[in-house]
């Protein structure tokens, strides 16, 4: 079965400073990788996925994720973090098979001191 | 266009009783799928629709039911509502939902459930 551990469930990262959000994952095939961002009380938005192709992805708002499948890993970075970053960062793996399901982490969240 | 929207936002219930949540997709897209978010946890998967049949449930019990309709809109049911089921809900619309496809979802606001 999929899974998604986050190791870190609080982050504190100085306005300006680069940020890493780790995310590991369990899956038996190729993995679809998502990370989305909540901020308190609202739903999710996605930052970025990877399904295929260049390990490198862009998203929004000026992050980039990495996969390494050799690590399991699905990494989230930023290099400048602004205040308006301060959220909940959760790393997701879906799966085909049939239907669509993403298996969430426990989630990270960022607290971004001035 | 607009994003994926739940109804309501916010309501309170009483153990036992019974409660319908609603979503609208995006315009075009054909998959709803439904996620309860407990309080400090990742949501986790409820159901997934997909041209108005079920393609998906997660270990929910059977008190949990939705269906999706001929306009992909969809509603989540739960009965003999319980403490624990106060959560966010989410719903979450995709362009495609065909066996063996993965596509990103997009998530409506939620909707704040307390069971009192």
């Amino acid at each position: 079965a999929q899974s998604v551990t986050q190791p870190d469930i609080h982050i504190t990262v100085s306005e300006g400073a680069s940020l890493e959000l780790r995310c590991n994952y369990s899956y038996g095939a190729t993995p679809y990788l998502f990370w989305y961002v909540q901020s308190p009380g609202q739903g999710l938005q996605l930052l970025l996925k990877y399904f295929s192709g260049d390990t490198l992805v862009q998203g929004i708002k000026g992050f980039e994720a990495e996969f390494k499948r050799s690590q399991s890993s699905f990494n989230l970075r930023k290099p400048s973090v602004h205040w308006s970053d301060a959220a909940e960062y959760f790393c997701a793996v879906g799966a085909g098979g049939g239907f669509q399901k993403l298996v969430f982490g426990t989630g990270t969240r960022l607290l971004v001191s001035p | 266009d607009a994003g994926v929207t739940q109804s309501p936002t916010h309501l309170i219930k009483t153990r036992g009783q019974h409660v319908t949540l609603r979503c609208s997709p995006i315009s075009g897209h054909k998959s709803v799928s439904w996620y309860q978010q407990v309080l400090g946890q990742g949501p986790q998967f409820i159901f997934q629709y997909y041209e108005k049949e079920e393609r998906g449930r997660g270990n929910f019990p059977d008190r949990f039911s939705a269906r999706q309709f001929p306009n992909y809109s969809s509603e989540l049911n739960v009965n003999a509502l319980l403490l624990g089921d106060s959560a966010l809900y989410l719903c979450a619309s995709s362009p495609s939902g065909r066996e063996g496809e993965v596509s990103e979802a997009f998530f409506g606001q939620g909707t704040r459930l307390t069971v009192v």
